[in-house]
C-alpha cells in the first residue's frame, strides 16, 4: 500500500511569491491534515480537510489556504511568501478522519523562502 | 502558550538501559495521547497512543504511562537500541472537539550509545 506523496520534497522561493504543495493520501484516506514544523516550534497544526470540506484551520494568517479535490488529494498554497514561512511542511493523512486514529505522514516539502 | 511541553530538548542513553521521555500538558480536555519517532528526512511515524481511560499502555518494547492529575504522560523504551535513535513527539487530542487535529510538543532527540 503505497504511503503519503508529497510534492515537491524540495523548493526554494523568494519573498512575495507564492507556492502551492501537494499532497496523496494513503488510498481510502479521507483525511487530510497539514502540519508545519520549523526548529523552534515543533509540528503547528495548519489544517484539516474531510471529504473536500475544512473542518479545522490552525492559527496561520490567511496567507495560508488549502482545499481537498474529490479523489481526497490536497494542496496547500501560501501567498505573498516571508523568510519565516521557511519550513518542512508535513501531510498527513487518517483512514476514517477519527479522533483516536494514527496520522500517517508524508516526508514532507521542504521550503526555503530568501 | 504551548498546550504540550516536552522539556527535555535532548536526551542520551546507553544501549540496553531504559529511556524515558516525558511530556507535560495543560489542556484539560485533552483526553487522547499519541507519540510519534522521526527520523531525518523522513516523516513523523506513530509509535504508540493511549486514551485517557487508561494509565498504561504497552506495545513490544515501548510503554506509555499517562498520569492525569499530573497532566504527564511518559514514553519508557526498554531495552534502548541504537535504531531508537530519533526525534521523539509526543501528541495530544481532543476527541470531542470537531476535526482531528493533533497538538505536539517540539520533540526530544534521544540517542542511544552502542
Amino acid at each position: 500500500k503505497a504511503g503519503v506523496t508529497q510534492t515537491p520534497r524540495y523548493l526554494i522561493k523568494t519573498r512575495g511569491q507564492q507556492v502551492t504543495l501537494s499532497c496523496s493520501p494513503i488510498s481510502g484516506h479521507r483525511s487530510v491534515s497539514w502540519y508545519q514544523q520549523t526548529p523552534g516550534q515543533g509540528l503547528q497544526f495548519l489544517f484539516e480537510y474531510f471529504s473536500e470540506t475544512q473542518r479545522n484551520k490552525g492559527n496561520f494568517p490567511g496567507r495560508f489556504s488549502g482545499r481537498q479535490f474529490s479523489n481526497s488529494r490536497s494542496e496547500m498554497n501560501v501567498s505573498t511568501l516571508e523568510l519565516g514561512d521557511s519550513a518542512l511542511y508535513l501531510c498527513a493523512s487518517s483512514a476514517t478522519g477519527g479522533r483516536t486514529g494514527e496520522l500517517f505522514f508524508g516526508e514532507g516539502s521542504r521550503l526555503t523562502v530568501l | 502558550d504551548q498546550q504540550v511541553k516536552q522539556n527535555s530538548p535532548s536526551l542520551s542513553v546507553q544501549e540496553g538501559r531504559i529511556s524515558i521521555l516525558n511530556c507535560d500538558y495543560t489542556n484539560s480536555m485533552f483526553d487522547y495521547f499519541l507519540w510519534y519517532k522521526k527520523y531525518p528526512a523522513e516523516g513523523p511515524t506513530f509509535l504508540i497512543s493511549i486514551s485517557s481511560i487508561k494509565d498504561k499502555n504497552e506495545d513490544g518494547r515501548f510503554t506509555v504511562f499517562l498520569n492525569k492529575s499530573a497532566k504527564h504522560l511518559s514514553l519508557h523504551i526498554v531495552p534502548s537500541q541504537p535504531g531508537d535513535s530519533a526525534v521523539y513527539f509526543c501528541a495530544a487530542s481532543e476527541t470531542g472537539a470537531g476535526s482531528y487535529q493533533l497538538t505536539f510538543g517540539k520533540g526530544t532527540k534521544l540517542s542511544v550509545i552502542p
